[in-house]
């Protein structure tokens, strides 16, 4: 069954450092997102992504979140100087028609020092 | 803006034993009513999709129901392997309408 997979499942760094998080969306799907959750809150959505370019975002996604769709497998979230708060888990999903239902990635813990 | 609440926060089950999960929503037109599951420090696993009052969806033992106003998962005879954490989200009519949003989930423990 195809399924969403996510790199690295963990990763730790350091304030104000950037990080990169890799996604491969299921193969023939055209819509991708990224949510985050912090320990203990809500699935919260950050953005949206479709026809190379981004579709919705959230008032989380300020301007050190960046999205790419580097080819045609990949689907990456930067982080350009990570705070504190970034800690959280971060999931990356995919749908294959505007509205449907989406599938979640395993997601990768960030713990930010 | 929307809103999701559900309740109870924490249900625990003894194995066999049945029971719902409630899920209220705000949302400025529907577009969607979506139930997942998820296991400790996994992603949300999709289980249904509702779109209009009245629209019935089962798997296994699960069934999920929907009103105007909020929307239940029942479990029937549920198995220790039915504990996990069960999040409801909804979508809007508004906007571009891409965005899921999100309850806390319930956490449901069956034991055995």
């Amino acid at each position: 069954e195809p399924e969403v997979t996510q790199t690295p499942s963990h990763q730790v760094t350091q304030m104000g450092q950037e990080v990169i998080l890799r996604c491969v969306p299921i193969s023939n799907h055209l819509y991708f997102y990224w949510y985050r959750q912090i320990l203990g809150q809500k699935v919260e959505f950050l953005v949206s992504f479709y026809n190379n370019e981004i579709s919705e975002k959230s008032e989380i996604f300020d301007d050190q979140f960046s999205v790419e769709r580097p080819d045609g497998s990949n689907f990456t979230l930067k982080i350009r100087s990570t705070k504190l708060e970034d800690s959280a888990m971060y999931f990356c999903a995919s749908s294959g028609i505007k509205g449907g239902e989406q599938y979640f990635g395993p997601g990768t813990r960030l713990t930010v020092t | 803006e929307d809103q999701v609440t559900q309740s109870p926060e924490a249900l625990r089950l003894q194995e066999g034993e049945s029971s719902s999960l409630n899920c209220s929503y705000t949302v400025s037109g529907l577009r969607g009513l979506f139930w997942y599951r998820q296991d400790p420090g996994k992603g949300p696993e999709f289980l249904f999709t509702l779109y209009s009052a009245g629209e019935e969806k089962e798997k296994e033992r699960l069934k999920a129901t929907l009103t105007k106003k909020e929307s239940f998962l029942h479990i029937t005879a549920p198995k220790p392997e039915d504990s996990a954490t069960y999040l409801c989200a909804v979508r809007n009519s508004g906007g571009s309408n891409y965005k899921l949003t999100f309850g806390k989930g319930t956490l449901l423990t069956v034991n055995p």
